[in-house]
This record gives structure tokens, sequence and C-alpha cells, in this order.
């Protein structure tokens, strides 16, 4: 079992530009939740995956949008890229609302 | 809101010493209490669920207790080694599908 993979593992992108990250869960999970890391800071929740459809949101602008496929892999969509933007993006997948199991991570630099 | 404190921020001890993190949250209507470990730079490791029936659970040499009506949980590492030394994060859940993190513990194992 591979575990939560996130892909790519660092991306340097310019102010206004958009992005896309990428998560697949660890396998038979059917949510995925995204989460953001700034440096010294505890991760902050963006939203949640479930049957592809967005059942909560964090407290974060409609900038930040994502999507869940058929197989549960998900993005997540930053558009207009700000410099406060650069962060730890963090994607977890669970079974329902239990245990959390997190990716590496990808390291977005905003320049 | 939840929040969530995480108390020492820092943490330095010789090997082979026994430590205590503490974790509070603010609302004790949680579902589930999880701690984390974090390397630097990489994504986070699950090293114990406590659901909110439960006092406790243990792994190995970590040990975590839970008190929903202090809003209270501890992280008991025994024999501590220099592969311990990490941020560890506590992280709970209170029903809406997210999870709400303190900023963590930087630990330090001194050989």
């Amino acid at each position: 079992d591979a575990g939560v993979t996130q892909s790519p593992t660092h991306l340097i992108k310019t102010r206004g530009q958009q992005v896309t990250l990428r998560c697949s869960p660890k396998s038979g999970h059917d949510t995925v939740s995204w989460y953001q890391q700034a440096l010294g800071q505890g991760p902050q929740f963006i939203f949640q995956y479930y049957e592809e459809e967005e059942r909560q949101r964090g407290n974060f602008p409609d900038r930040f949008s994502g999507h869940q496929f058929p197989n549960y892999s998900s993005e997540l969509n930053v558009n207009a890229l700000l410099l406060g933007d650069s962060a730890l993006y963090l994607c977890a997948s669970s079974l329902g609302t239990v245990e959390a199991f997190f990716g590496q991570g990808t390291r977005l630099t905003v320049v | 809101k939840q929040e969530v404190t995480q108390i020492p921020a820092a943490l330095s001890v010789p090997e082979g010493e026994n430590l205590v993190l503490n974790c509070s949250f603010t609302d004790s209507a949680i579902y589930n209490l999880q701690w984390f470990r974090q390397d630097p730079g990489k994504g986070l490791t699950s090293l114990l669920l406590i659901q909110s029936s439960q006092r406790e659970q243990t792994s190995g040499r970590l040990n975590a207790s839970l008190d929903k009506s202090s809003g209270r949980s501890t992280l008991y590492i025994a024999a501590s080694q220099p592969g311990d030394s990490a941020t560890y994060l506590c992280a709970v859940e209170a029903g809406s599908y997210q999870l709400t993190f303190g900023k963590g513990t930087k630990l330090s194992v001194i050989p």
C-alpha cells in the first residue's frame, strides 16, 4: 500500500498564476481533505471531498477550489496566486471521518 | 470556535529521558483526537488516535491519554531516542469533518 501520495513535491509559481496540486488517497479510503501549513504553524483546513462533492469548507477564499474523481483521487486548484499562498499543502485521506492519513505534502513557493 | 493549544512550544531532553507533551482544546464536544509527528519539511505521520469514548491509547513507547471534560490530552514518550526528534502535533475532530490543529511541540532529543 503506497499510502497517500501527492504530486508534485515542490513547485515554484509567479504571482497571479494558477496551480493544480494532486492527491491519491490511501487504498480503500473514500474521503480526501486538503490543508495549508504555513511555516511554524499547524495545518489549516481548506476543504473536504466525499462522493465527488465538497462536504465542508474552511475559511479560505473562492480562489481555492477542488475536485474529487470517481477513483477518489483529488485536485486542489489555486487561482490568482498571492505571495501569502506560499506554504506546504497537505492532503489527508480517511474512510469516513475516523483516522486521517497524510501525504508528504507539496511545497508551493510563490515569487 | 475550537482552539487547540500545545505547551511547550519546544522541548530539549537528554536521550533516555521520559517526557510528556501537552495538548488542550476549548470545546470538549469532540469526536476524536489524533497525535501526529512531523519531520522538517515533511508530511504528517499518524501516531495515535483516541476516540471520544476512550481514555488512552498505546503504541510501543508512546501513550496518549484523553480527558474530554477538562479539554486535555497528553502524549507520553518513554525512553526517548534521538530519532524521536521531530515536531509533534495534536488535532481534534469535533463533528465538522475537519481537524483543528495546535501549532505543535518541537522535540529535540540530545544524544
